[in-house]
C-alpha cells in the first residue's frame, strides 16, 4: 500500500526551461511533506519541505506546491540545469513515520 | 564532519546468514533511522528509534532487528538473510523529530543468494 507516489518514473528537460515533479499521497494524516534528491551511489539529501498549513514554498530556483484537497505536491525547479539531472523522491510524515514515493529520474539536458 | 557513516558498502550474503549493517552518525542526533530502497517501491522505513534505548518498527520492520545503546549507532542486523532482502540499504538520521530533514548515508548495497 503505498501512501506516497510518484507516477512519472522519469522526466526529461531542456536546459533552461521549467522541470515539474508531482507527487500524489493518500493519507490525510500526513503533516510535512519534503524533497530529496538523489545522485548515483550516494544517499539521498534534503532539498525542500513545505509544511501542510502552507500551499508553497521557495527556496532559489527550488518551489515546492501543496494542494491539500487534491493531496497532491509538485517541485518547480526554474531554470533546470544539467547539474539537476537526479532522482527526486517526494515524502509525507506523520509523527515519526516518513513515506517515501518511488522516485522519478530527472535528466537535463544541455 | 563524517555526518552519517554505514559499513560495509557491499555484501554477499548466503541464505541462512546473518550479518548486521552498521550505521553511526556524530552530529548527536536523537531520531535514527534505517530504509530500503527497491526499484518502484521507493525507499520503505525498517526501524526507527527516538532517543538511546528506544527503538520501533517501521513500514516492513520483519526478518531486521535493531537496537540503540548509544545515540551515536543504530545497527541493524539481518538474523537470517533472505533472497528477499537483497536491496540498498540507507540510515538516516536527523535532530528533533522526523519533521526534520534526515541526513543520509550512501548506503550499503546487499545481495543475498
Amino acid at each position: 500500500d503505498q501512501q506516497v507516489k510518484q507516477n512519472s518514473p522519469s522526466l526529461s528537460v531542456q536546459e533552461g526551461r521549467i522541470s515539474i515533479l508531482n507527487c500524489d499521497y493518500t493519507n490525510s494524516m500526513f503533516d510535512y511533506f519534503l524533497w530529496y534528491k538523489k545522485y548515483p551511489a550516494e544517499g539521498p539529501t534534503f532539498l525542500i519541505s513545505i509544511s501542510s498549513i502552507k500551499d508553497k514554498n521557495e527556496d532559489g530556483r527550488f518551489t515546492v506546491f501543496l494542494n491539500k484537497s487534491a493531496k497532491h505536491l509538485s517541485l518547480h525547479i526554474v531554470p533546470s540545469q544539467p547539474g539537476d539531472s537526479a532522482v527526486y523522491f517526494c515524502a509525507a510524515s506523520a509523527e515519526n513515520d516518513m513515506r517515501f514515493g518511488a522516485g522519478t529520474r530527472l535528466t537535463v539536458k544541455p | 564532519n563524517a555526518g552519517v557513516t554505514q559499513t560495509p558498502k557491499f555484501q554477499v550474503l548466503k541464505t541462512g546468514q546473518s550479518m548486521t549493517l552498521q550505521c553511526a552518525q556524530d552530529m548527536n542526533h536523537e531520531y535514527m533511522s534505517w530504509y530500503r530502497q527497491d526499484p518502484g517501491m521507493g525507499l520503505r522505513l525498517i526501524h526507527y528509534s527516538v532517543g538511546a534505548g528506544i527503538t520501533d518498527q517501521g513500514e516492513v520492520p520483519n526478518g531486521y532487528n535493531v537496537s540503540r545503546s548509544t545515540t551515536e549507532d543504530f545497527p541493524l542486523r539481518l538474523l537470517s538473510a533472505a533472497p528477499s532482502q537483497t536491496s540498498v540499504y540507507f540510515c538516516a538520521s536527523t535532530f528533533g523529530t522526523v519533521n526534520s530533514p534526515l541526513h543520509f548515508g550512501n548506503g550499503t548495497r546487499l545481495t543475498v543468494t
